[in-house]
């Protein structure tokens, strides 16, 4: 089955503490995209990635970092995270030329 | 730059209305359209969407939108209201094929009243 996977899908931890939200898809898609979704903004875009070693900031990139070392994974990393990074992330991929982006299921992550 | 507008965050309908959700657009050049819906507890999930050729796209669903360049909407409708349609709605803008980003609007969440 096609699908974004992302793990873990709920996460609570405390300020400064390092972690790292995993997506991975099946699809053989070259770009892939990291979201976060808070109430009555909808979804803004952290960092993308048009292909292995190449990333590139989205709108919200600040206290979040990425890295492609392989196509099908796209992991966001939060080296220091703080209260205001509680949210709810989502993983996107689509073809290279082709605008439908297919979504993982989400992962909810509370900073204390 | 793009940018969407989605009138209307919470929108509620009795089971068998009419839904319509509305979106309005803004880009400096022709978009490319699209409808999402979350589920709760759930990731997006495209319901349709319009590139080129027919303004009147039909999606899954019993979902249809319709282009209107003159009006910059793209509005969402579906005849009947079903329960199982109760969801957030997002639309969302792009400029071109291939292009980074999507422009989401900040949703419709969607009540179905039995």
């Amino acid at each position: 089955e096609a699908q974004v996977t992302q793990n873990p899908r709920y996460l609570i931890t405390v300020t400064g503490k390092k972690l790292t939200v995993t997506c991975s898809q099946n699809m053989n898609h070259e770009y892939m995209s990291w979201y976060r979704q808070d109430p009555g903004l909808g979804l803004r875009q952290i960092y993308y990635s048009m292909n292995v070693e190449v990333t590139d900031k989205g709108d919200v990139p600040e206290g979040y970092k990425v890295s492609r070392k392989e196509k099908r994974n796209f992991p966001l990393i939060l080296e220091s995270p703080s209260p205001n990074q509680t949210s709810l992330y989502f993983c996107a991929s689509r073809a290279a030329s082709r605008n439908e982006q297919f979504f993982g299921p989400g992962t909810r992550l509370t900073v204390l | 730059a793009q940018s969407v507008t989605q009138l209307g965050s919470h929108v509620s309908v009795s089971e068998g209305a009419l839904v319509l959700l509305r979106c309005n657009y803004s880009s400096s050049v022709p978009p490319y359209l699209f409808w999402y819906v979350q589920y709760p507890n759930q990731g997006l999930q495209l319901l349709l969407k319009y590139t080129t050729g027919a303004t009147l796209v039909k999606g899954i669903n019993g979902f249809e939108a319709e282009f209107k360049k003159s009006e910059t909407s793209f509005h969402l409708t579906k005849p009947s209201a079903h329960m199982s349609d109760a969801a957030e709605y997002f639309c969302a803008v792009s400029d071109q094929a291939g292009a980074n980003n999507l422009f989401f609007g900040t949703g419709t969440r969607l009540t179905v009243i039995p």
